[in-house]
């Protein structure tokens, strides 16, 4: 068990329609990225957040949003869902001591991630 | 630009055999590189993490791999196979304040 939470585990929805995956870190990391895997890109990094602002953006689409909140948990919300939306959604946090010490990049913990179907 | 091939996209070793499995990296800085692996249905697990200390790096479960700068390389290895080791094998690399790029994945089959 890493120590991150993700709900719902499985959400299966229709095109069109919007859907929230929320996502908490480990007690006492301030860093939350979301992932997104599918069969035919493979894991592909989307959106990095720090205590609580955007740091990094990655093959988000304009139709993706994410935000991290004052208690650090975070949320993605996909909207306009089409069927190649369908995948596993993982969020990951960190400490990013490391980082600001130049030692590196920090070990990044997964969660057990959100199955989206998209019907 | 960061970026990571691994070289095969299914291993199939027998149990008690050795293990390879193969990544080659590309970064413009000194980077951190991670091995992780998941399981069916299941999350990421971190095997191993490399950034810029001991250059062979051990990790959970007998596994191990080595950094090798003139190769760009940082295969995986383990002694001996087990059947539990059957899963998905993600080969990381990351330069510092940069979120992971991920391998294609190496699926590892075990054979009794």
């Amino acid at each position: 068990d890493s120590g991150v939470t993700q709900t719902p585990k499985h959400l299966i929805t229709a095109t069109g329609q919007r859907v929230t995956l929320r996502c908490s870190p480990r007690s006492g990391d301030l860093s939350v990225y979301w992932y997104q895997q599918s069969l035919d890109q493979g894991l592909q990094f989307l959106i990095h957040y720090y205590n609580g602002e955007e740091r990094a953006k990655g093959n988000i689409l304009e139709r993706f949003s994410a935000q991290q909140f004052p208690d650090l948990h975070s949320e993605l919300n996909l909207s306009s869902l089409e069927l190649g939306d369908s995948a596993l959604y993982f969020c990951a946090s960190s400490v990013e001591a490391a980082q600001r010490e130049g030692r590196g990049t920090d070990t990044q913990y997964f969660g057990p991630g959100t199955r989206l179907t998209v019907l | 630009a960061q970026s990571v091939t691994q070289l095969d996209s299914h291993v199939s070793v027998s149990e008690g055999t050795p293990v390879l499995l193969r990544c080659n990296y590309s970064s413009s800085y000194s980077p951190s590189l991670f091995w992780y692996v998941q399981h069916p249905n299941k999350g990421l697990q971190l095997l191993l993490k490399y950034t810029s200390a001991a250059t062979l790096v051990k990790g959970i479960n007998g596994f191990e791999a080595e950094f090798k700068k003139s190769e760009t390389s940082f295969h995986l290895t383990k002694p001996s196979a087990h059947m539990s080791d059957a899963a998905e094998y993600f080969c990381v690399v990351s330069e510092a304040w940069r979120a992971l790029t991920f391998g294609s994945g190496t699926r590892l089959q075990v054979q009794p």
